[in-house]
């Protein structure tokens, strides 16, 4: 079975940084890239970032750049999201996800982490 | 960047009734990376097509993708209950970055 659990969410000040993970089981995670896509509250959804099967490339939307860094270890299977100089604009659920839908086993779909909530007050 | 703007924002519609759902993009975008989702409250998005017109696996035939170009079509023939949901077009291009539409909620009339 696909799996991708996500951890590291929470509250955080404004300018405060917090790390995302997102470890994957059951598929062959070094094979696709990944990306993390949030949603604000009562929004719609958004692309943050993504990261190429190797890690070779990586793309950000232009309002986390510079703040954001997207990374992977196939290694241990695991998709991270470091995010510093924290807004209240950030403030949002986070899902990681495979960038695209990915055939394994006959079934053809993509395959998302449950979310985890990142808020960022005072 | 590709901008993707949806229509309508909301559409009220009864079961059986058929759902349209349509996406404008700001440049063209290859078939092959438009695809829709569906999200319901509470749960992360859901897969309905992609590559335009190709059904996710086990999602239902009522639900078909057209369109090329800069106009894209999600339609749902014969809501059934459990369809009411928000509804998203995404393209994926190659190299990113990648965008979302801003969705269409589809709501019990």
């Amino acid at each position: 079975e696909v799996q991708l659990v996500q951890s590291g969410g929470g509250l955080v000040q404004p300018g405060g940084s917090l790390r995302l993970s997102c470890a994957a089981s059951g598929f062959t995670f070094s094979n696709y890239w990944m990306s993390w896509v949030r949603q604000a509250p009562g929004k719609g959804l958004e692309w943050v970032a993504s990261i190429k099967e190797d890690g070779s490339e990586k793309y950000y939307v232009d309002s986390v750049k510079g703040r954001f860094i997207i990374s992977r270890d196939n290694v241990k299977n695991s998709l991270y999201l470091q995010m510093n100089s924290l807004r209240g604009e950030d403030t949002a659920i986070y899902y990681c996800a495979t960038s695209t839908a990915i055939l394994l086993r006959g079934v053809i779909r993509d395959y998302w982490g449950q979310g985890t909530l990142v808020t960022v007050s005072t | 960047e590709i901008v993707l703007t949806q229509s309508p924002g909301t559409l009220s519609l009864s079961p059986g009734e058929r759902a349209t759902l349509s996406c404008r993009a700001s440049q063209s975008v290859s078939t092959t990376y438009l695809a829709w989702y569906q999200q319901k409250p509470g749960q992360a998005p859901r897969l309905l097509i992609y590559g335009a017109s190709s059904r996710a696996t086990d999602i239902p035939d009522r639900f078909s993708g057209s369109g090329s170009g800069t106009d894209f079509t999600l339609t749902i023939n014969r809501v059934e209950p459990e369809d009411f949901a928000v509804y998203y077009c995404h393209q994926y291009s190659s190299p990113p970055p990648l965008t979302f539409g801003g969705g269409t909620k589809v709501e019990i009339k």
